[in-house]
């Protein structure tokens, strides 16, 4: 069965160092989307992605968040200058059509801790 | 007040007990998604509707549109359908409930 795969699964960083999050999609999916969970909190939307732009992003995605889709399969999501509140497991998601048109399927998460 | 409320937040069963999981929702969607979150903190989807009802295996996810309203139910819980599930609305962007945590003792 198809899967969204993410790298690494775990990433240790010191605070103000840039991290980049991996994702591969769904081969034939064409939205992306990024999430984070603050461990203990709810799952936040941070970003989607269509047709190499951004579709939307929410307030949590400010300047030293960016995305990128390098490659045909690849969707990278970059940290700039990662603060302590960075810290939380963040998930890849795509979906084939627009997530209220179809199912998003998940990656397992990379949880990012910032020292 | 949060967009998407569940119930309950926390909930333990005895093998075998019929569990109903409720989410409200305050905004306007396109569609309603539940999910399952396991222990390690991966994600999977279980259902994605817009009215009516659907079901899976023992996973059945209902919809009310007009009330704003949906249910998840797991009948003859097994100790394995223990984890967070968790609701999330498509309105312009998916919005996420708090999860409602499921422990089934044997």
């Amino acid at each position: 069965e198809p899967e969204v795969t993410q790298t690494p699964s775990h990433q240790v960083t010191q605070m103000g160092q840039e991290v980049i999050l991996r994702c591969v999609p769904i081969s034939n999916h064409l939205y992306f989307y990024w999430y984070r969970q603050i461990l203990g909190q709810k799952v936040e939307f941070l970003v989607s992605f269509y047709n190499n732009e951004i579709s939307e992003k929410s307030e949590i995605f400010d300047d030293q968040f960016s995305v990128e889709r390098p490659d045909g399969s690849n969707f990278t999501l970059k940290i700039r200058s990662t603060k302590l509140e960075d810290s939380a497991m963040y998930f890849c998601a795509s979906s084939e059509l627009g997530q209220g048109d179809t199912e998003a399927f998940f990656g397992q998460g990379t949880r990012l801790t910032v020292v | 007040k949060n967009e998407v409320e569940q119930s309950p937040q926390n909930l333990t069963a005895q093998e075998g007990e019929f569990i109903t999981i409720n989410c409200s929702y305050s905004v306007g969607i396109s569609a309603l998604h539940w999910l399952q979150q396991h222990p390690g903190g991966g994600i999977v989807s279980l259902f994605m509707l817009s009215s009516g009802k659907k079901k899976h295996g023992r996973l059945i996810a209902t919809i009310n549109i007009q009330e704003k309203h949906s249910s998840l139910h797991i009948t003859a819980s097994h100790p394995r359908d223990s984890a967070v599930y968790i609701c999330a609305a498509h309105g312009s962007r998916l919005t996420f409930g708090e999860g409602t945590q499921l422990t089934v003792n044997p």
